[in-house]
């Protein structure tokens, strides 16, 4: 079974702040992707990275896969309250069926 | 922007009752899936279908649950005899090979 962990599991930080989120396997992923969840909805996909050493940016987020293709980050810079939520990671390896992590939940207090 | 589409939003049943989740997935998409999230819980995957066929399951997905796709734009998840531990949130999530998944709305599952 793979799993995938994902740190912190709660994150509250001030408006204007940097932060990092990190999503670890011991397994190989073809390709890995984040949401965004918020309460009572359903995920909304924000990234898909497939290369190992891949860095891809939406605005202030900015998503790193590992060399290894094991791990990945996730960091928004000046964060703000519309950033709340939960950031989920999911890891897709061959034909298995995409794997999600338990999510990080970010809190931005203005 | 096209998006994918469930209803009820919300489903209360009874114990041992049938309940019929109801999807329309993006149209130019040929990926379909079943998630469920229950609550505090992780997202978890139940089931794929491609070509009019499932594709994968998970062991979530015992025969209690079955799929169909019963004209072109739906895309419906059954449970037979549903169980106080089905209460959940259900997603359903469509894409293109390759893509990321896009997931709908979700149905709130409540068995009382």
């Amino acid at each position: 079974t793979q799993l995938l962990e994902q740190s912190p599991q709660f994150l509250s930080i001030q408006e204007g702040e940097n932060l990092t989120v990190y999503c670890n396997s011991s397994s190989v992923f073809s390709s890995l992707q984040w949401y965004r969840q918020e309460p009572g909805e359903g995920p909304v996909l924000l990234v898909t990275v497939v290369t190992g050493g891949e860095v891809k940016k939406l605005k202030r987020l900015t998503f790193q896969f590992g060399d290894a293709r094991k791990d990945s980050s996730l960091h928004i810079t000046a964060a703000q309250p519309g950033d709340t939520g939960l950031y989920l990671c999911a890891g897709i390896s061959g034909n298995t069926p995409l794997v999600f992590g338990k999510g990080t939940r970010l809190s931005v207090i203005a | 922007e096209p998006e994918v589409t469930q209803t009820p939003s919300h489903q209360v049943t009874q114990m041992g009752q049938e309940v019929i989740l109801r999807c329309v997935p993006i149209s130019n998409h040929l990926y379909f899936y079943w998630y469920r999230q229950i609550l505090g819980q992780k997202v978890e995957f139940l089931v794929s279908f491609y070509n009019n066929e499932i594709s994968e399951k998970s062991e979530i997905f015992d025969d209690q649950f079955s799929v169909e796709r019963p004209d072109g734009s739906n895309f419906t998840l059954k449970i037979r005899s549903t169980k106080l531990e089905d209460s959940a949130m259900y997603f359903c999530a469509s894409n293109r090979l390759g893509q990321g998944r896009y997931f709908g709305p979700g149905t709130r599952l409540t068995v009382t």
